[in-house]
């Protein structure tokens, strides 16, 4: 897995509204998708990890898709609050010997109260 | 302990000198990663172990990078001649085992290092 992006870069949305980013990686060599959550000045904290086509998880008002066929992932928020402000960070795990997760730049979500 | 720590929480050095930042893992876990974050980029792979050994250590940078695990539990990485383009959040994270897919990896609160 060489190239992992996310659109949009940055959000910034309004207290209540709901939305998603999209995380893309090649589809070749796959083992899984994570999610993690980053608030600054925090460390990173896991969100999900989901590894079989057509996978979705959920936690709270939060939730992702995964379609490792054409190699992307959808991660929603539904009303959105200010405390989900933080930076969404996906990271596929490859299926070679050394399974590390590869990182994408993240979405930077800003919600306004 | 509760969470995966690291030391220090800043650190700043001048352009040339010798540092060392520290992990300790979460109890138990046996997989130990390290990854640096420059401003505006994704967290970058440097290295990782299971239990002592490093068993991919591809992401550091170069020579002046090292790190160890001598007794499968804190991590020391070991950076010589610093340089300013070193300057990054340097993360640690820990996980159960490593190559099972359901394994999070929890994450330090990172140290800041500066070079001046």
């Amino acid at each position: 897995i060489l190239n992992v992006e996310q659109s949009p870069q940055s959000l910034h949305v309004q207290e209540g509204d709901s939305t998603n980013f999209t995380c893309s990686f090649p589809s070749s060599n796959f083992y899984a998708l994570h999610w993690y959550r980053w608030e600054t000045a925090k460390s990173p904290e896991a969100l999900f990890v989901m590894t079989l086509n057509g996978d979705e998880k959920k936690k709270g008002r939060i939730s992702a898709t995964l379609n490792t066929k054409e190699g992307y992932s959808y991660l929603y928020i539904k009303g959105s609050q200010p405390e989900d402000s933080a930076t969404y960070l996906c990271a596929p795990q490859n299926a070679g010997n050394n399974r590390k997760l590869i990182w994408g730049l993240g979405t930077s979500l800003a919600v306004n109260p | 302990g509760a969470g995966v720590s690291q030391t220090p929480s800043n650190k700043v050095t001048e352009k040339g000198k010798y540092v060392e930042l520290r992990c300790d893992p979460i109890s138990g876990h046996t997989a130990l990663y390290w990854y640096r974050q420059s401003l505006g980029q994704g967290p970058e792979f440097l290295i990782y172990f299971q239990g002592t050994g490093a068993a991919d250590d591809s992401g550091l940078p170069n020579d002046r990078f090292f790190a160890v695990r001598p007794e499968g539990s804190v991590s020391t990485l070991k950076i010589q001649r610093t340089e300013r383009g070193d300057s990054a959040v340097y993360l640690c994270a820990s996980s159960l085992t490593v190559g099972l897919p359901n394994n999070e990896q929890f994450f330090g609160p990172g140290t800041r290092l500066t070079v001046l």
